[in-house]
């Protein structure tokens, strides 16, 4: 198994450009979410889903998107980047809530 | 809103020894608390999971304790080794909904 893949590992963006943070998992796990990480304030769940076709927003929503059609893949939309949006993306993975979470490598995102 | 503390100063210490960090949370009674492990560059790991109604929990050198009196969680690495360097992270759900959320996590040097 591979576990949580996150693509890319790297991305520079410049404000207001628009890119897709992949995120795929093969542990037919129905819990999936995205956090961020800042130096300092830890990780901060942005959106996250409990199946497929179902998604909720986390405690900083705002700038970002995401879909869920398939158990695997749960991707996360940036619409117009800002460098706010500076941090390193981590997906997540697990059965559900109340276990333990999988998480990715995570993606570096830079916006100047 | 929930606030989640853990000890933002660097824990230095010799290896053998008993490493004890702390986790204090406010404003909920979480049903569940996790620690996790994060290497640099790497998303985090997860080490172990308490319920409320365990006091203690171990695994292997990891000691986990929860007293939901005090609020608080205490996480123990005996027999420290250099390779228990890293950051810790203890999370917990501060409601019914799904969302996880993390302290920032205390970084653990081991010496030799």
């Amino acid at each position: 198994n591979a576990g949580v893949t996150q693509t890319p590992k790297f991305q520079v963006l410049k404000t207001g450009q628009s890119m897709t943070l992949q995120c795929a998992q093969d542990m037919n796990h129905e819990y999936m979410s995205w956090y961020r990480q800042d130096p300092g304030m830890g990780l901060r769940l942005i959106h996250y889903s409990v199946g497929a076709g179902i998604t909720d927003q986390g405690e900083v929503p705002n700038g970002y998107n995401v879909s869920r059609s398939t158990t695997e893949d749960f991707p996360l939309r940036l619409l117009s980047a800002a460098p706010s949006q500076t941090s390193v993306y981590f997906c997540a993975s697990s059965t559900d809530r109340n276990n333990e979470q999988f998480f990715g490598p995570g993606t570096r995102l830079t916006v100047l | 809103s929930q606030k989640i503390e853990q000890n933002s100063e660097a824990l230095n210490i010799q290896e053998g020894k008993t490493a004890t960090l702390t986790c204090n949370y406010t404003n909920y009674s979480p049903a569940y608390l996790q620690w996790y492990r994060q290497d640099p560059g790497r998303g985090p790991v997860f080490l172990l999971l308490i319920r409320e109604n365990e006091k203690e929990k171990r695994k292997e050198r990891l000691k986990v304790t929860f007293d939901t009196t005090l609020k608080q969680s205490l996480f123990h690495i005996t027999a420290s080794q250099p390779a228990d360097s890293a950051t810790y992270l203890c999370a917990l759900e501060p409601d019914s909904w799904g969302k996880l959320q993390f302290g920032a996590g205390t970084q653990v040097v081991v010496t030799p």
